[in-house]
């Protein structure tokens, strides 16, 4: 079955710690995103990748990293410099834009929690 | 700067109402529009979606939405909602650049549908 894997689903650290989320698709997609989730805030947008090699900031990518070496694969490292970094986080994965629908998939999310 | 918004943050209605969620984007350029439904402790699910074509797009669960271009609007619409309708709606964008096959999706900060049985 063809989809995007976050793992873990649930996730703690203590403050002060760096903690890298994984988001895994094997849908063959060219662009991957990277979105946090909070309540009253919709979904906001930390990075996305339109290809291996290349990403780009977000609305609030502040504190945040990311890497895309492989097209599968676009990991998401929250540092210590995040101020509020406790969300839920959301990975998403859309085709290229070739006159076709690109509405994205998303994966399960994984909750962060740091104390 | 490029921003989808949403104005209702909560719409409480009574069921076989009408319900019309609006949403606006900011961009210039050629867009893809989405809404998201998430019902109560569950993921995101695409509802509809419009890239091209009749501007009225019809979705899942009696749903409906209509791309006003001139007005950079994507308003969901559904003629009588049910008990079941509550959860928070999403509008998505994905802007597409002209001269490049790349993209970005933002959303807009939800609204919050509640349903009076």
């Amino acid at each position: 079955d063809g989809g995007i894997t976050q793992s873990p689903k649930y996730l703690f650290r203590k403050e002060g710690q760096n903690v890298t989320l994984s988001c895994e698709q094997n849908l063959n997609h060219d662009a991957m995103y990277w979105y946090r989730q909070d309540p009253g805030q919709g979904l906001r947008l930390i990075y996305y990748s339109q290809i291996v090699n290349d990403f780009q900031k977000g609305d609030i990518a502040e504190g945040y990293s990311v890497s895309r070496e492989k097209k599968e694969s676009f990991p998401l490292t929250v540092t210590s410099a995040q101020k509020n970094p406790t969300a839920f986080y959301l990975c998403a994965s859309t085709p290229r834009s070739t006159g076709g629908s690109t509405e994205a998939f998303f994966g399960q999310g994984t909750r962060l929690t740091v104390v | 700067a490029q921003s989808v918004s949403q104005h209702n943050h909560h719409v409480i209605l009574s069921e076989a109402a009408s319900l019309e969620l609006g949403c606006n984007y900011s961009y210039g350029g050629t867009v893809n529009l989405f809404w998201y439904v998430q019902y109560p402790g569950q993921h995101l699910q695409l509802l509809l979606k419009y890239f091209s074509g009749d501007p009225l797009v019809k979705g899942i669960k009696g749903f409906e939405a209509e791309f006003i271009k001139s007005k950079f609007s994507f308003n969901l619409r559904k003629p009588s909602v049910q008990w079941s309708d509550t959860a928070e709606y999403f509008c998505a964008v994905n802007l597409l650049p002209r001269y490049s096959s790349a993209s970005k999706i933002i959303f807009g900060s939800g609204t919050r549908l509640s349903i009076r049985p």
